[in-house]
């Protein structure tokens, strides 16, 4: 099954940028979600289709994927951008959602 | 506004069945599919399976294959989803979702969650 990997913990200080990757075989060539979660709360879409961001959400907010590596990045990060953070594809090979393990965000 | 609200939290004995279900508003609840994702305390996300708009097509992990069953009632708006032969590491919350209907469309919408405690 395909497999999608996260590193569990990225820090940044505020108005820094932070970068958060997904790993997976050719994700280039998959199309890759993004969703922040906080806790005891319900996820929400942050980036879809590799860069493409919902209205609502922030331009500080964009997305990129190429090879074999997607990333989320956020600008000038603030307080209230801490938050787990989870990508996603479709797996057609098993026709399964797939999710990363999750990166947590932390503001210095 | 778009929404989905769920049922409460369920407490369970091992063995047992849970029917957990999610009510759809502020959008065609026919034009477009559920999911259901799971989160056990401290753990990401993981996926259970969809539903179709009408009701008549699902897929499921194949991890919870023969234990799960995704229905749908369109008369009133309302997912349902049964996870059978409950045990403890079944003990999570489970969110339902909305997305477009078909494969790689995004979860644009997510329930409130609800708490399923397996516990004897």
């Amino acid at each position: 099954s395909y497999v999608l990997t996260q590193p569990p913990s990225v820090s940044v200080a505020p108005g820094k940028t932070a970068r958060m990757t997904c790993g997976g075989n050719n994700i280039g060539s998959k199309s890759v979600h993004w969703y922040q979660q906080k806790p005891g709360q319900a996820p929400v879409l942050v980036i879809y289709y590799d860069s493409d961001r919902p209205s609502g959400i922030p331009e500080r907010f964009s997305g990129s994927n190429s090879g074999n590596t997607a990333t989320l990045t956020i600008s000038r990060v603030e307080a209230g951008d801490e938050a787990a953070y989870y990508c996603q594809v479709w797996d057609s090979n098993s026709d399964h959602w797939v999710f990363g393990g999750g990166t947590k965000l932390t503001v210095l | 506004q778009v929404q989905l609200v769920q049922s409460g939290t369920e407490v369970k004995k091992p063995g047992a069945s849970v029917k957990v279900s999610c009510k759809a508003s502020g959008y065609t609840f026919t034009s477009y599919d559920i999911n259901w994702v799971r989160q056990a305390t401290g753990q990401g996300l993981e996926w259970m399976g969809w539903m179709n708009p009408d009701g008549d097509n699902t897929g499921y992990a194949q991890k919870f294959q023969g234990r799960v069953t995704m229905t749908r009632n369109s008369s009133i708006n309302t997912a349902y989803m049964e996870l059978s032969s409950l045990r403890s590491e079944d003990t999570a919350v489970y969110f339902c979702a909305r997305s477009g209907v078909g494969a790689h469309y995004s979860f644009d919408y997510w329930g409130q969650g609800t708490l399923v405690t397996v516990s004897s």
